[in-house]
Order: C-alpha cells, then structure tokens, then sequence
C-alpha cells in the first residue's frame, strides 16, 4: 500500500500570503495519478487538481500542483490566499491499489 | 447539472446491515466508473470501493472486503453499496464519488450520508 504523508499537518497563514503543501508518497506514483482535494467543514471534497499538475473545472489560477522526477514528491501551491482557500487539503493517488489518501493539511487563518 | 445524491444512512447495530443508494443526474451514467469513499468522524478520507461503468468489475479495501457489495442499475442511474456485518468502525460518512478513467481521480462528489454502527 502507497502511503502518502502531508506536511505540515496544520498551515497558519494571512489572506494574501502563499500556502506550500507537501505530499510524499512512500514508493513512487506516477503524476497522471496525484489529485489534490479541498474539504471545508461539513462539505464534501472537491477536486482542486488532477494530474499532479493540472486545475480542475472552476479552480483558480493561483492553485498549482507540481511533482518532482522521483514520482515520490508533490506539491500544491496556493498564491495570494483568498478567505475561500482556507479549508483542509487532501492528496490521494490511484496508481496502485489500495487507491489511498494523505491524512490532510489544514490551511488556517492566522 | 451533473449531481449525485447519497441517502440510506442511519444508526444500525454491530453486526447488522444497511444498503446505501447513490442516484446520479446530469451525465451518462453508465459511461463512467463510480466510486465510494469514507470519512469516519473527525478524520480523513478513506476510499471504501469501486465499480466499472457497465458493473461488471468491482474493488474494495482490505478492510471492507467480504463484507461490503458495490453495484450498480444504469437504467436507473444508481450506484448502491450493501454493508453487512457492521462494525463500529464503519462509522463514517459515505460519500459517493464519480470517478472518469481518463483523468483517473474522483471528479464529482455526493454529499454524503451518515452511518452510525453502535448498539
């Protein structure tokens, strides 16, 4: 099973300010098989970005997802945070079965 | 509108069963993978299952596998997921999730239905 580890677990930032979250995957996946997920409380997920890279139908341009050559390292960047970007951020990767999910990173407002 | 709406969750006693039902409204059914996905309270996401757009494949986790059954009705536009032998840590809430095998993620979302396994 792929285990997929989010850092860090909880981001405290300002609106305006960059968000990095990290997600390491504990064997390699292929990019075409990282999507990232924003929850907010007592809503369902949504798909921010598929793809490792790619934003999904009605994402904003300052979510990027990137990943590195190692297949192991990703990342999701969020520029100039609006108050609707603060929620909490799960990877998930279906390369491999069990297709499994980062245990989440909590962007707050500081 | 593409939607899809869970229902069927409700407090059962361990070692019962409950049947959830996923409808979908919006998109051709039947030309897409569905999924379900959990999230036990105050905790993260955990993929429960998948099935194929015509039903004939289905994959479960480990920790539901021999217990849980997913199918489908396209004519009916429904995707269902049979729970036996409930446990306590099945509690969660039950999300249904469409998932497209050219993007390969979970597109579209329900938004869920909450199962409670206590006596």
């Amino acid at each position: 099973e792929i285990v997929l580890t989010q850092s860090p677990g909880t981001l405290s930032l300002s609106p305006g300010e960059r968000a990095t979250l990290s997600c390491r995957a504990s064997q390699s996946v292929s990019s075409s098989y990282l999507a990232w997920y924003q929850q907010k409380p007592g809503q369902a997920p949504r798909l921010v970005i598929y793809g490792a890279s790619t934003r999904a139908t009605g994402i904003p341009d300052r979510f990027s997802g990137s990943g590195s050559g190692s297949g192991t390292d990703f990342t999701l960047t969020i520029n100039r945070l609006e108050p609707e970007d603060f929620a909490v951020y799960y990877c998930q990767q279906c390369g491999s079965s069990p297709w499994t999910f980062g245990q989440g990173t909590k962007v707050e407002i500081k | 509108e593409v939607q899809l709406v869970e229902s069927g969750g409700g407090l059962v006693q361990p070692g019962g069963s409950l049947g959830l039902s996923c409808a979908a409204s919006g998109f051709t059914f039947s030309s897409y993978a569905m999924s379900w996905v959990r999230q036990a309270p105050g905790k993260g996401l955990e993929w429960v299952s998948s099935i194929t757009g015509s039903g004939a494949i289905t994959y479960y986790a480990d920790s539901v596998k021999g217990r849980f059954t997913s199918s489908r009705d396209n004519s009916k536009n429904r995707l269902y997921l049979q729970m036996n032998s409930l446990r306590a840590e099945d509690t969660a809430v039950y999300y249904c999730a469409r998932f497209p095998t050219s993007i390969h993620t979970f597109d579209i979302w329900g938004q869920g239905t909450m199962v409670t396994v206590s006596s």
